[in-house]
């Protein structure tokens, strides 16, 4: 247990359905983080919030909708994705830019 | 050139075996050095954390930073089959804003066989 929690932990959707991933972190960190892990490709950074404000978005498609109503959660609205967004979306936290905690993740399959 | 390169192996050694990682990375701007465990199907776990060159040590783990060469590397002592796992490496700046952006290896897979 490392203290961030994501739900639920494997989803599948349609094209044309709406989700959300949760998050929640219990270790008091200021910051958290989206990242994606595709097969055979290292982690990608999707967005950065601090303080509830997003200091981050790394060119991520608006598919991806993210929202953080406080410190402690995050979510990441999910509408109209492609098959080839299938991957293990990780939540991470950390206090400012010390070292990062991740959740189990969400198996996310779209078919 | 990818910023952090990483061998993605995989590595197959004997328990007991000595395992040693590495990483290189090009961006000079690279602060905090990190070194994640993934098993399958899990998250990655936080194992090694380090800010500055040189050597540190957590039981059987070692991390070693060269800045100057841009090296990165882990050590395994004393290696058991529990080990087998995909190891990341990470490195971040800061953000203006704050938090942190990692940007990581592909990882290396290691296996430990008995």
């Amino acid at each position: 247990e490392t203290g961030v929690t994501q739900t639920p932990r494997h989803l599948v959707m349609g094209m044309t359905n709406k989700k959300s991933l949760k998050c929640e972190q219990h270790l008091g960190h200021n910051a958290m983080y989206w990242y994606k892990q595709s097969a055979k490709k290292p982690l990608e950074l999707m967005f950065v919030y601090n303080f509830k404000e997003q200091t981050e978005n790394n060119s991520v498609p608006s598919r991806f909708s993210p929202e953080c109503p406080n410190s402690s959660h995050l979510f990441l609205h999910l509408h109209t994705l492609q098959p080839e967004d299938s991957a293990l979306y990780l939540c991470a936290s950390s206090h400012e830019a010390s070292k990062a905690f991740f959740g189990q993740g969400t198996r996310l399959t779209v078919v | 050139q990818k910023e952090v390169e990483q061998d993605p192996g995989p590595l197959s050694v004997p328990e007991g075996a000595i395992v040693s990682l590495n990483c290189t990375y090009s961006n000079s701007a690279f602060q905090y050095f990190m070194w994640y465990r993934q098993y399958s199907r899990k998250g990655p776990e936080l194992l090694m954390y380090t800010y500055s060159s040189g050597n540190k040590e957590d039981g059987r783990f070692t991390a070693q930073v060269d800045k100057s060469s841009k090296y990165i590397s882990l050590f395994i002592r004393d290696s058991q089959p529990s080990d087998s796992a995909t190891y990341l490496c990470a490195m971040s700046e800061g953000l203006t804003g704050g938090g942190n952006k990692l940007t990581f290896g592909t990882g290396t897979q290691l296996k430990v066989e008995l």
